[in-house]
């Protein structure tokens, strides 16, 4: 099965520093990357879209200038948070769309996740 | 607004027994449904999805159901092991344009298999 990964999978961080998290699929080309966020006992959130070689897409109320998005290669996207502040803890996962695997390009496939901590 | 709407935060059920998840869904522009189990700390995991065209699609011991009229679909799994015990989340997406779309989740629904 289509296999993602993510790096750090727990970060402990002071305020006003920035902090990268990498997200890779390991066994499929991934055109597209997702990011979301989940606060505790709430629903995922997406965060934006990762087209690899083209700038992300974020949704409403996202800001771009502080979550950084880097789709490199068709394997690794990076989501780099930038100044992060105490409001930013949260749990960030990271999903690619497995085409051709998957029977149809919305089917995605989850990384493990990153627990952010801002102290 | 929320699109997906998981309207039970919680269900136990006896292990043997069906567990039934619902979820309702109030875009009509949602064409294709997925299912995720999810625990805690981890990333999500595919279960069963299905496109709108379907009204049924059953993978072992997982089937999930599409009412469109009704904007409605549900998860039953059967029968339900310990190892079922986790939330699950309903996803929908749009697919405007073609290719890969983000997914708009509902809350999650905490399943909880009693022996």
């Amino acid at each position: 099965g289509a296999v993602v990964s993510q790096h750090p999978s727990r970060v402990i961080c002071k305020s006003g520093t920035s902090v990268k998290i990498e997200c890779r699929s390991l066994d499929f080309q991934a055109t597209t990357m997702f990011w979301y966020r989940q606060f505790p006992k709430q629903s995922l959130m997406l965060m934006a879209t990762s087209n690899e070689g083209s700038k992300a897409t974020y949704e409403q109320g996202v800001e771009k200038d502080k979550f950084l998005i880097n789709h490199a290669s068709l394997t690794l996207s990076t989501l780099t948070v930038t100044s992060a502040h105490p409001e930013d803890s949260s749990f960030y996962i990271c999903s690619a769309s497995a085409f051709p695997l998957a029977a149809r390009t919305d089917t995605q496939y989850f990384g493990p996740g990153t627990r952010l901590t801002v102290l | 607004d929320q699109q997906v709407k998981q309207n039970s935060p919680s269900l136990s059920v006896q292990e043997g027994r069906i567990s039934i998840l619902n979820c309702d869904y109030t875009n009509s522009m949602f064409d294709y449904f997925l299912w995720y189990k999810k625990y805690p700390a981890e990333g999500p995991t595919f279960l069963i999805s299905i496109s709108s065209i379907k009204d049924k699609n059953e993978d072992g011991r997982f089937t999930v159901f599409l009412n469109k009229s009704a904007k409605h679909l549900s998860l039953h799994i059967v029968p339900s092991q310990p190892g079922d015990s986790a939330v699950y989340f309903c996803a929908a997406s749009a697919r405007e344009g073609g290719g890969a779309d983000g997914l708009t989740f509902g809350k999650g629904t905490h399943l909880i298999i009693q022996p």
